[in-house]
């Protein structure tokens, strides 16, 4: 069964740091491109953070939003997903979920980010506030 | 950016009923990719349709999809008490860049 688990929100003050882990089983994640995808309250779903498999992980893609405060990593040894997020706003809380990219092809090539989400996982709340 | 509308905002119905909702991309979803997702308070997201009308592996044939361009649609046949839920849709595709509609909440009537 493919599953993901999300651990590490809580509460945190704004400016200060927090490391988000999503850990996935039940399928090979070393072949998948992975996302972050939060949830304010009262707001829609807001797509974060994008990480290939491809490249030892080094294709990673951001929101405007959290560009230059957050950093996606993966260990495929650990098959773990994290969400570092630095420099911390009030306006970062938000319910926060990762999920498999399924990838796409084309006639001439396969990519694994920019498909469809599945699986995601339950998410984990992160809260900043003074 | 798409943006993606999803309307109604809330939609009341009573089981056995016929449920319609609608995703309008603010400009054309590229090759038709349109996902839709069902959330339960508590529980992961889970993936309905894809490709726009290709179902998902063990969703219910009460389930589909339709539309192009910028009109999409979810159709839930003959409701069932676990139906009741929260419904968006998702822009994905080559451009990464990735978007979500706003949700319909499915209430018993």
């Amino acid at each position: 069964q493919e599953q993901l688990v999300e651990s590490g929100g809580g509460v945190v003050q704004p400016g200060r740091s927090l490391r988000l882990s999503c850990a996935t089983s039940g399928f090979t994640f070393n072949t998948y491109g992975m996302h972050w995808v939060r949830q304010a309250p009262g707001k829609g779903l807001e797509w974060v953070a994008a990480i290939s498999y491809i490249g030892n992980g080094n294709n990673k893609y951001y929101a405007d939003s959290v560009k230059g405060r957050f950093t996606i990593s993966r260990d495929n040894s650990k098959n773990t997903l994290f969400l570092q997020m630095n420099s911390l706003r009030a306006e970062d809380t938000a319910l926060y979920y990762c999920a498999r990219d399924l990838g796409y092809c084309t006639t001439t090539s396969c990519h694994d980010l920019g498909g469809w989400f599945d699986p995601w996982g339950q998410g984990t709340l992160v809260s900043v506030s003074s | 950016e798409v943006v993606l509308t999803q309307s109604p905002g809330t939609l009341s119905l009573s089981p056995g009923e016929r449920a319609t909702l609608s995703c309008r991309a603010s400009q054309s979803v590229g090759s038709n990719y349109l996902a839709w997702f069902q959330r339960k308070p508590g529980q992961a997201p889970r993936l309905l349709i894809y490709g726009a009308s290709t179902r998902a592996t063990g969703i219910p044939d009460r389930f589909s999809g339709s539309g192009s361009g910028t009109d999409f649609t979810l159709t839930i046949s003959r409701l069932e008490p676990d139906d009741f839920a929260v419904y968006f849709c998702q822009q994905y595709g080559p451009s990464l860049l990735f978007t979500f509609g706003q949700g319909t909440k499915l209430e018993i009537k």
